[in-house]
């Protein structure tokens, strides 16, 4: 049974660089059925999708946060990960990393995980 | 502000019906890409409630239906319990290439 862990810091300093980890247990990162993504939500507020990538490494962002993300995959550790950069209070908000499927539903998450970004 | 727009708030008494908008644009729902619901109790992570405009994934009740017509889609609850109180989510494809979310809406069962 698949399942999805986020890890990494939970406070992060303004104009520096956020990054989380998702874990994949239970399957393999590398089916070709599944795309993998990273949504946030920030305290009290709605959704937000952050980015997707497919296990050969192809991403797609959010126009809105594009210039400051970056989505990569680690087949060899079953991870995927997310980098935010030049973070700002904005950005504090609970992470959530999740099972994308090709048809674009989000079948499966992780628990979540809060970022504050805070000096 | 997003591509997607829910009602911010609906309500219901026990075992009445409740309905809950996503309304899109051209560019997605109106653009034929699939409309997905999303339940997320107080404290928890969203749960996939509905895929594919009207699909329910294992373990979802059938009192929970979903439908989509033009550039909006529904999200119907009958038989309304109190558990079901909480944040419901629709979700798309945009042509910009992105998977947009309603700005959510919050169920109170009065």
């Amino acid at each position: 049974q698949l399942q999805l862990q986020e890890s990494g810091p939970g406070l992060v300093k303004p104009s520096e660089t956020l990054s989380l980890t998702c874990t994949v247990s239970g399957g393999s990162i590398s089916s070709s059925s599944y795309y993998w993504g990273w949504i946030r939500q920030p305290p009290g507020k709605g959704l937000e999708w952050i980015g997707s990538i497919y296990y050969s490494g192809s991403t797609y962002y959010n126009p809105s946060l594009k210039s400051r993300v970056t989505i990569s995959v680690d087949t060899s550790k079953n991870q995927f990960s997310l980098k935010l950069s030049s973070v700002t209070a904005a950005d504090t908000a609970v992470y959530y990393c999740a099972l994308l499927r090709v048809h674009w539903y989000f079948d499966l998450w992780g628990r979540g995980t809060l970022v504050t970004v805070s000096s | 502000q997003s591509v997607l727009t829910q009602p911010p708030s609906v309500s219901g008494a026990p075992g009445q019906r409740v309905t809950i908008s996503c309304t899109g644009s051209s560019s997605n729902i109106g653009a034929g890409y699939d409309v997905h619901w999303y339940q997320q109790l107080p404290g928890t992570a969203p749960k996939l409630l509905i895929y594919g405009n009207s699909n329910r994934p294992s373990g979802v009740p059938d009192r929970f239906s979903g439908s989509k017509s033009g550039t909006s889609a529904s999200l119907a609850i009958t038989g309304l319990q109190a558990e079901d109180e909480a944040d419901y989510y629709c979700q798309s494809y945009d042509s910009s290439l992105s998977a947009p979310f309603g700005g959510g809406t919050k169920l109170t069962v009065l």
